[in-house]
């Protein structure tokens, strides 16, 4: 079935690149999204990409998108101590009817 | 802001009860979905709608039930309710279905005593 991975923790320095990894099975996803959500808050859509694209910049976030591998990734240039929640990736699963999300990273950004 | 407003933001109750959370998608957006996110299961698909009807169900209970209004906001009612359906419910609006950005609301936190 549809099924997204992801690593549930990632700590660095501010100021460092962060890089958020996530795995998945279905291929059919047109659109791959990056959701950040903070303590206590809603899912906030940051980013998403084409799946006939390998990458796309958005001032301080590129993703990256191989799939071949099925393998997505996030990059966060100069990482602040506000970028630190948690992201989720996700994708649309067969035939549309539902976004399905991986288990969320939950990114911790030290100063 | 996404657009997408929940309500209640809070909302806590008993065992055996019933509940009703409600959504009101962004302007214009046709397709509804409602996802339960609670510690141990992540985030769980539950029910989609668009444009009044049922279009894809995911692992929700038969205690669990939705639907979608001509005006196209939506509720998500909750009988019986256990201890562990004490989550975070969130409603997400998109134009279409599938290959379309999904936004969400701030969710209904739920918790059942």
């Amino acid at each position: 079935g549809e099924d997204v991975e992801q690593s549930l923790f990632l700590s660095v320095r501010e100021g460092d690149s962060s890089v958020i990894n996530c795995t998945y099975t279905d291929s059919s996803s047109t659109y791959l999204y990056w959701y950040k959500q903070e303590p206590g808050a809603g899912l906030q859509l940051l980013t998403y990409i084409f799946s006939n694209m390998d990458m796309k910049q958005d001032q301080r976030l590129t993703v990256l998108l191989n799939k071949k591998d099925k393998h997505l990734s996030l990059r966060i240039a100069d990482t602040q101590t506000g970028d630190s929640a948690i992201y989720f990736c996700a994708g649309w699963g067969n035939q549309g009817g539902k976004l399905i999300f991986g288990q969320g990273t939950e990114l911790s950004v030290k100063p | 802001d996404s657009g997408v407003t929940q309500t209640p933001k809070h909302l806590i109750t008993a065992t055996g009860q019933r509940v009703t959370l409600r959504c009101s998608p962004r302007s214009g957006d046709l397709s509804v979905y409602w996802y339960q996110q609670s510690l141990d299961q992540g985030l769980q698909f539950l029910i989609q709608y668009y444009n009044g009807e049922e279009r894809a169900k995911g692992n929700i209970l038969e205690r669990f039930s939705a639907q979608q209004f001509p005006d196209l906001h939506s509720e998500l009612n909750l009988s019986s309710l256990e201890l562990g359906d004490s989550a975070l419910y969130f409603c997400a609006s998109s134009v279409t279905q599938g290959a379309a950005e999904a936004f969400f609301g701030q969710g209904t936190r739920l918790t059942v005593v």
